[in-house]
């Protein structure tokens, strides 16, 4: 089925270690995002990518690294997973930039660091 | 610090009535601004938008209106349904900028 998936749905690491989520989107959009959601600060946006091998860093883009080596898939690396990075962490992709009319958001990674 | 705000954390409505959420911004370099819904376990999905050049924008029974000189947009629902209970975040955008407020927690009663 078309759209955008995120995996996994739930992951529990440790402080210090290195974690990867995956992003998916079936609908070659050019634009992905990743935005990060909590309490009190709705969602903030980590990094995005306006293509293939190209990247920009976001509003809170500190202690994650981003590739993009194919169209469809975005992964998000947590080098050294800190308890501060214990949130919730949403995918989207669109047809433009952050600026963009319309956003589509996969389900969300629920990433807590112990 | 951030540009835009949801003052309310929660609503309850009774369902039928009206249900006004309420979103303020702080940069006037926005020009576009949307509300997006999120049901639990699940992304957020659009909702309704609305363009700077305008102050109203209806799409059946959801109604944003925004007010320029006070930097403020509200969501109005009419009639609420108990499908409607749901968290709902406002976006305000500019080129290659978008800001999510923290988010209205719905409640619609039966």
């Amino acid at each position: 089925d078309a759209g955008i998936t995120q995996s996994p749905r739930y992951k529990i690491t440790e402080t210090g270690r290195q974690v990867t989520l995956m992003c998916h989107q079936t609908w070659s959009h050019s634009y992905m995002f990743w935005y990060r959601q909590d309490l009190g600060h709705g969602l903030r946006l980590i990094y995005y990518s306006a293509a293939a091998d190209i990247t920009d860093k976001g509003e809170v883009p500190d202690g994650y690294v981003v590739s993009r080596s194919k169209t469809e898939n975005f992964p998000l690396t947590l080098e050294s997973a800190t308890r501060s990075q214990t949130s919730v962490y949403f995918c989207a992709s669109s047809r433009k930039g952050p600026g963009s009319r319309e956003q589509y958001f996969g389900p969300g990674t629920r990433l807590t660091v112990t | 610090d951030q540009q835009v705000k949801q003052n309310s954390p929660s609503l309850s409505v009774q369902e039928g009535r009206i249900s006004i959420l309420n979103c303020d911004y702080t940069n006037s370099m926005f020009d576009y601004f949307l509300w997006y819904k999120k049901y639990p376990a699940e992304g957020p999905t659009f909702l309704i938008s609305i363009s700077s050049i305008k102050d109203k924008n209806e799409d059946g029974r959801f109604t944003v209106f925004l007010n320029k000189s006070a930097k403020h947009l509200s969501l109005h629902i009419v009639p609420s349904q108990p499908g409607d209970s749901a968290v709902y975040f406002c976006a305000a955008s500019a080129t290659n900028d978008m800001r999510f407020g923290a988010g209205t927690r719905l409640t619609v009663k039966p």
